[in-house]
């Protein structure tokens, strides 16, 4: 079954410094897409990086990259030169059966990034 | 705005009350997908459209939720007989297909409060 695991509640990270955010999944599928979105107290989703099972190098978009291990099935999301702005609720997500039509995205828990001064 | 915009942004219902909600996607996106969040929690999928067709809806929680979209642009979630459980922010998403990596663009979400 789908299944996307962040397993840091919170994160601290001191400003200038880069942080990694977690990320686990379990699918069957050999197709999928993983996804990191941002969401900050305002509570809209903000769509960070993506990331295709069959891509062959590591996505990058700015100050974030996807540590992308396929066969630990670890997404990472790093980010550095962290910013205050940065503070706020991090989510991996993933959709599979991208090549049969799936719909269906799942996300993680979350985790609460803080970015001190 | 050309993003994807939701109304209302707040909502107070009574236990037993019928609520809508609508969601006003980007123009031109083929792909509209609701999601419910409770407090605390990641976004859970409810349902997907694709133009006026709901292709997915295996994830409304029960009968009283129903969606619709029947010009292939604004959805509407419909709630009935609200209970408790029903309380938390829902979102809207809304994606111009490109092949395999779907980017959805989420609205504010509408907050909802069963009293």
């Amino acid at each position: 079954a789908q299944k996307i695991t962040q397993t840091q509640p919170g994160m601290f990270v001191q400003e200038k410094e880069a942080v990694t955010l977690d990320c686990t999944y379990d699918t069957s599928d050999p197709s999928y897409g993983l996804f990191w979105y941002k969401q900050p107290s305002s509570g809209e989703m903000i769509f960070l990086i993506y990331q295709g099972s069959y891509d062959q190098q590591n996505a990058t978009e700015g100050r974030y990259s996807l540590n992308f291990q396929k066969a630990r099935k670890s997404a990472n999301l790093v980010i550095s030169a962290s910013q205050l702005g940065d503070s706020a609720m991090y989510f991996c997500a993933m959709r599979d059966d991208l090549y049969t039509g799936g719909f269906k995205t799942i996300f993680g828990a979350g985790t609460r990034l803080f970015v001190k001064a | 705005g050309a993003g994807v915009s939701q109304s209302p942004r707040y909502k107070v219902a009574k236990r037993g009350q019928d609520v809508a909600l609508r969601c006003d996607p980007i123009s031109g996106h083929v792909s509209l997908f609701w999601y419910q969040q409770a407090l605390g929690q990641g976004p859970e999928f409810l349902t997907y459209f694709q133009n006026e067709a709901q292709l997915d809806k295996s994830g409304l929680p029960s009968d009283r939720f129903f969606a619709e979209r029947p010009e292939g642009s604004v959805s509407t979630l419909k709630i009935q007989r609200t209970q408790q459980e029903d309380s938390a922010v829902y979102l809207c998403a809304s994606s111009l297909v490109r092949g395999i990596q779907e980017t959805q663009y989420f609205g504010p979400g509408t907050r909802l409060l069963v009293l």
